[in-house]
């Protein structure tokens, strides 16, 4: 069980949108910055938003991060075939000493 | 261009210690915070600990007993140690770069390397 809860699964058409919720509590998403990262099949993690709303250099527009509260949101717009992969969100959580925290992932399809 | 590549045994056995190797090309390692995560097969992320030349370190709670990562700077390089493994330590093993710590701004990975804890 993840500490951040995101939906396991969600899909939608080429060039719909979709968002993928990060839920998490005071010690977490609230609190620190989040960071969301798309994984293609059998590869690395690539980093895609920062500091909950930042993009890196060479991530397009279409993905965009937002926060509220206790949740974390990754919206991508103008879905393509390549989107398909799985999102996760990570942020710090500031319970006891301290620790890294992910979700557990979100497979996106794109019909 | 940071290119990061792990290495080490693909397989160990259990009770036995598990030692990752980080190889750093094209940054100065001295600058950044440096990550292990690892991916159980068919699972999520699961952030193993991170450190920062001259600084703390910090590490998963439920690891934290038998994992240690340090920095050889001559070498430029990040090592991973995690002892008494056990199959659940079965993953593949990122080492990743950071501007900052607090799990935030990775932005360069390794390829990943399978560790398999098996007898």
């Amino acid at each position: 069980q993840s500490v951040l809860t995101q939906p396991p699964s969600v899909s939608a058409a080429p060039g719909q949108h979709v968002t993928i919720s990060c839920t998490g509590s005071s010690s977490n998403v609230e609190s620190n910055y989040v960071s969301w990262y798309q994984q293609l099949p059998g590869t690395a993690p690539k980093l895609l938003i920062y500091d909950n709303i930042q993009r890196p250099s060479g991530i397009p527009d279409r993905f965009s991060g937002s926060k509220s509260g206790t949740t974390a949101t990754l919206a991508i717009t103008g879905l393509q075939p390549g989107d398909e992969a799985v999102y996760y969100c990570g942020t710090w959580d500031r319970s006891l000493s301290g620790e890294g925290v992910f979700g557990g992932g979100t497979k996106l399809t794109v019909l | 261009q940071v290119l990061l590549q792990e290495s080490g045994p693909g397989l160990v056995k259990p009770s036995e210690t598990l030692s990752l190797t980080c190889s750093v090309a094209g940054d100065s390692i001295n600058d950044y915070y440096w990550n292990w995560i690892r991916q159980s097969p068919g699972k999520g992320l699961e952030w193993v600990g991170y450190t920062l030349y001259g600084g703390n370190s910090y590490y998963n709670p439920s690891l934290t007993s038998r994992v240690t990562i340090s920095i050889d700077m001559s070498e430029n390089q990040v090592s991973l140690k995690l002892t008494s493994v056990t199959a659940a330590d079965t993953a593949v093993y990122f080492c990743a770069r950071s501007d900052y710590g607090g799990n935030n701004k990775i932005d360069s990975w390794g390829q990943g390397t399978l560790v398999t804890v098996s007898s």
